[in-house]
């Protein structure tokens, strides 16, 4: 079965400053890796997905992560944090159905 | 671009009514997925459909029920509204399982009184 552990339910940073989100994955099987962005009253947007292939991804608005299995991590990245990015963040593993996380809220001060 | 609608964005209803959120895709997709989010749990999956009339339990099937008459609509039902049904309610959709990411409809609001 597979599973997801975010860490840290509640993130702080300075606009400008880095954004590191963490998600840990446990799957019995290779797994698809997901990142959901949801901005208040919205539903979930995808940020970035891991298949196969290269381990650093890229995704939307500057958002990237390394799927790095010896850790089983897939940590979302951002190098400089802007205000628009406050939203929660969810970590999803896949196979058969969707696991996500419990979700990071990310707050960007000023 | 993939849109998933939802048939309310906020519902406020009494114990016991029954309820109908519908849920409508746009793109063909075969597979489409009821969950629900609460503070601190994240997303929990009631149930999905794979095909029309097809349908799976997810973790939390308890006092719901679907429907998938067609392969655009799906409709999450409470049989008998309770308190703890309060809650937000999301609607995706994906083309296939495992490797595709599941597009979101924008949410429903529910609060049972």
């Amino acid at each position: 079965a597979q599973s997801v552990t975010q860490l840290g339910s509640h993130v702080s940073v300075s606009e400008g400053a880095l954004v590191l989100l963490r998600c840990n994955y446990s799957s019995s099987v290779p797994p698809y890796l997901f990142w959901y962005v949801q901005y208040p009253n919205q539903g979930l947007q995808l940020l970035l997905k891991y298949t196969t292939g290269a381990t650093l991804v890229k995704g939307i608005n500057g958002f990237e992560a390394e799927f790095k299995k010896s850790e089983t991590s897939f940590h979302l990245t951002k190098p400089s944090a802007h205000m628009s990015d406050a939203a929660e963040y969810f970590c999803a593993v896949s196979g058969p159905d969707m696991r996500f996380g419990a979700g990071t809220r990310l707050t960007v001060k000023p | 671009d993939v849109k998933v609608t939802q048939s309310s964005r906020y519902l406020v209803k009494r114990t016991g009514e029954k309820v109908f959120l519908e849920c409508v895709q746009d793109m063909d997709h075969e597979n489409m997925f009821w969950y629900r989010q609460d503070p601190g749990l994240g997303l929990r999956l009631i149930y999905f459909s794979y095909d029309v009339k097809m349908k799976e339990k997810g973790d939390i099937p308890e006092g719901y029920s679907v429907s998938r008459e067609k392969k655009e609509r799906f409709s999450l039902i409470l049989e008998s509204a309770s308190t703890n049904q309060t809650s937000m309610y999301l609607c995706a959709s994906s083309p296939g399982l495992l490797r595709y990411e599941q597009y979101f409809g924008p949410g429903t609001r529910l609060t049972v009184t």
